[in-house]
């Protein structure tokens, strides 16, 4: 199995909501990644899990919150977004961290309204 | 600070055509990556170029990579309206392990 999957493909939030993106991969990779995208531009890096544990946080606002409760799955909560958190989610794994192809998810287009 | 640079960031080219995309980058990398987006989609690996004078070809596309010039190419071959799609480079850093990513090159092939 070479698949990323993320769950939902879409979804619409208020700004008062709490929702939660999941991710899951059976490749047996240590290392878990969430990006973020916005239209025409490429992916920015926001967290990074090795080995379950938090990695890398790129300086995300705490709105934004990841979990990671074994090494297939990977969560990002949300809560009280901005319309402006409006992107392509995207997840990603590889091997190891930053050092192995990473192979990315479908992603979750997330609209906040 | 490692910096990648792609260009074109835009080419419309007819089918049947050859063309070029570069990507530079700035400072020592041994690793760099070639992904394709289609429009709402996600990133689908295309190359992974770890050594100077790598070259690697999948069908209509070919990319290689010169270290001591700091520069990857992605040539495209009798282009087909299929290869249409935003090209990616993607370059590690060698310090922090990162992906720092190339701005990406929208490629339209024209039937």
């Amino acid at each position: 199995d070479t698949e990323v999957t993320q769950t939902p493909k879409h979804l619409v939030m208020g700004m008062t909501n709490k929702k939660s993106l999941k991710c899951e991969q059976h490749m047996g990779h240590r290392a878990m990644y969430w990006y973020k995208q916005k239209a025409k531009k490429p992916p920015e890096l926001m967290f990074v899990y090795s080995y379950e544990k938090l990695s890398i946080n790129e300086s995300v606002p705490s709105r934004f919150s990841p979990e990671c409760p074994n090494s297939s799955l990977l969560n990002l909560h949300l809560h009280a977004l901005q319309p402006e958190d409006s992107a392509l989610y995207l997840c990603a794994s590889s091997q190891a961290q930053g050092v192995d192809e990473q192979f990315f998810g479908p992603g979750t287009r997330l609209t906040v309204l | 600070e490692l910096k990648v640079e792609q260009n074109p960031l835009f080419l419309s080219m007819q089918e049947g055509k050859n063309y070029t995309i570069y990507c530079n980058y700035s400072t020592t990398s041994d690793r760099l990556y070639w992904y394709r987006q289609d429009p709402g989609k996600s990133l689908e690996s295309l190359f992974v170029l770890l050594s100077n004078g790598a070259v690697k070809q999948e069908g209509r596309l070919m990319a290689s990579l010169d270290t001591k010039a700091r520069l990857s190419t992605l040539h495209i071959t009798a282009a087909v309206h299929d290869l249409s799609a935003t090209y990616f480079c993607a370059v590690v850093a060698v310090l922090s392990y990162q992906l720092i990513w190339g701005a990406g090159t929208k490629l339209i092939i024209k039937p």
